[in-house]
């Protein structure tokens, strides 16, 4: 769902169960993005990433999911673990490739219950 | 190092007051950034460096802030006239080339009171 000032989106899943999570980009001309996991006091760790010319990526229990129709990306992580839980990230690179800054969307809090 | 380091990981200043913080990049590392995240937002994009120069400052929010990175390996952001806005936790990251993915460091806390 959308975010309203500070609150985050939130999804809670059992241990166990798969968990997806989506991200809205704005920009047309993006070609990269990438999906990070940030735990408290920690900087955003890479999970996966995907080019524009790609609609889906695996990576371990992982996978990233792009529709450039759309414009939506989706993470699914597989068998949900405790460890998990996080504030993941999408990005996008919009600056054509030459630059390789990042932009974020505001994030997604992932519960796992045990 | 294994990986990117930040100091210091946690800084309290009062308003008004210069700051530095220090990135200290993965070795071999040509390209570094700094991102800006405040509570509960994404990180925001603030200055990209190549070697020694900065390629792109535009997300620097004001000319209080300034980074510098003179021997194309630890960077320095300052903030002069630290304002309560500035609040916020500062991160570095750096990748091989410039190319994508790259790593971030665990940031520094800024508290300006």
């Amino acid at each position: 769902g959308e975010s309203v000032g500070l609150h985050l989106p939130t999804l809670s899943v059992q241990e166990g169960d798969n968990s997806i999570i989506n991200c809205a980009y704005s920009n047309s001309a993006s070609d990269y993005f990438i999906w990070y996991k940030q735990e408290s006091g920690k900087g955003p760790q890479f999970i996966i990433d995907i080019r524009s010319n790609m609609d889906k990526r695996q990576g371990q229990r992982v996978t990233v999911l792009l529709n450039k129709t759309v414009k939506h990306l989706s993470l699914q992580i597989a068998a949900t673990q405790p460890g998990d839980s996080a504030v993941y990230f999408c990005a996008e690179n919009r600056s054509g490739g030459s630059n390789y800054k990042l932009t974020f969307g505001k994030g997604t809090l992932l519960t796992v219950n045990p | 190092g294994a990986g990117v380091s930040q100091t210091p990981s946690n800084k309290v200043t009062e308003k008004g007051k210069y700051v530095e913080l220090r990135c200290d990049p993965i070795s071999g590392h040509t390209a570094l950034y700094w991102y800006r995240q405040s509570l509960g937002q994404g990180p925001e994009f603030l200055i990209y460096f190549q070697g020694t120069g900065a390629a792109d400052d535009s997300g620097l929010p004001n000319d209080r802030f300034f980074a510098v990175r003179p021997e194309g390996s630890v960077s320095t952001l300052k903030i002069q006239r630290t304002e309560r806005g500035d609040s916020a936790v500062y991160l570095c990251a750096s990748s091989l080339d410039g190319r994508y993915g790259y790593t971030f460091g665990s940031g520094t806390r800024l508290t300006v009171v």
